[in-house]
């Protein structure tokens, strides 16, 4: 299986301050049909994960713009341009460019 | 409005078994693929089976594979996943989510709430 890992495993930012997570996997995530199978997640206390963005770069339906997402290969960077409270939770990324997919640990994210 | 809701959860002993069910609603059924994914307390995600629209293709993850059988009900608009053999280790909330494809596994993008599964003598 593909591992993901991601850095770093928490985060405290001032609100308004940007914010980067960075997600590496063990194989490149580049499929032969040309799309990077890479997504973001956001998971907030007490809830399910909630999708933020798709094929590496593309914001779900209802994202704000702050958040982006960037990288090829297996080289990724979630960034929020800046942070708002509600903003808070625990990042994931995720691969599915096998039929089995994976997760990253998870990067916390919380309000100085 | 788009959403799955889980039930079946619960208390079990190990080497036993469980049913889990999730319900759809506000959107196709049998145009969307449906994956199980789990996260034990305290701890993160991990993916535990999927299957494609039409049913005839099913994925595990190797941690359930042998033990655990993800099926549909396209009529009932229902999702199940048949847990046996059950291990201490497979204590965990177990989340029903929609896959944003219809053949196989890509992203989730509608998840359930989440129905606990506790596995414990």
């Amino acid at each position: 299986d593909i591992v993901m890992t991601q850095t770093p495993l928490s985060l405290s930012v001032t609100p308004g301050q940007p914010a980067s997570i960075s997600c590496k996997s063990s194989q490149s995530l580049l499929y032969s049909d040309g799309k990077t199978y890479l997504y973001w997640y956001l998971q907030k206390t007490g809830q399910p994960p909630q999708l933020l963005i798709y094929e590496v770069s593309n914001r779900f339906s209802g994202v704000p713009d702050r958040f982006s997402g960037s990288g090829s290969g297996t080289d990724f960077t979630l960034k929020i341009s800046r942070v708002e409270p509600e903003d808070v939770g625990v990042y994931y990324c995720m691969q599915s460019i096998q039929l089995r997919p994976t997760f990253g640990g998870g990067t916390k994210v919380e309000i100085k | 409005e788009v959403q799955v809701l889980e039930s079946g959860g619960g208390l079990v002993q190990p080497g036993g078994s469980l049913r889990l069910s999730c319900g759809a609603s506000g959107f196709t059924f049998n145009n969307c693929a449906m994956s199980w994914v789990r996260q034990a307390p305290g701890m993160g995600l991990e993916w535990v089976s999927g299957i494609s629209g039409s049913g005839s293709s099913t994925y595990y993850a190797d941690s359930v594979k042998g033990r655990f059988t993800i099926s549909r009900d396209n009529s009932k608009d229902t999702l199940y996943l048949q847990m046996n053999s059950l291990r201490a280790e497979d204590t965990a909330v177990y989340y029903c989510a929609r896959d944003i494809s219809m053949i196989v596994v890509r992203a989730f993008d509608i998840w359930g709430q989440g129905t606990m599964v506790t596995v414990s003598s």
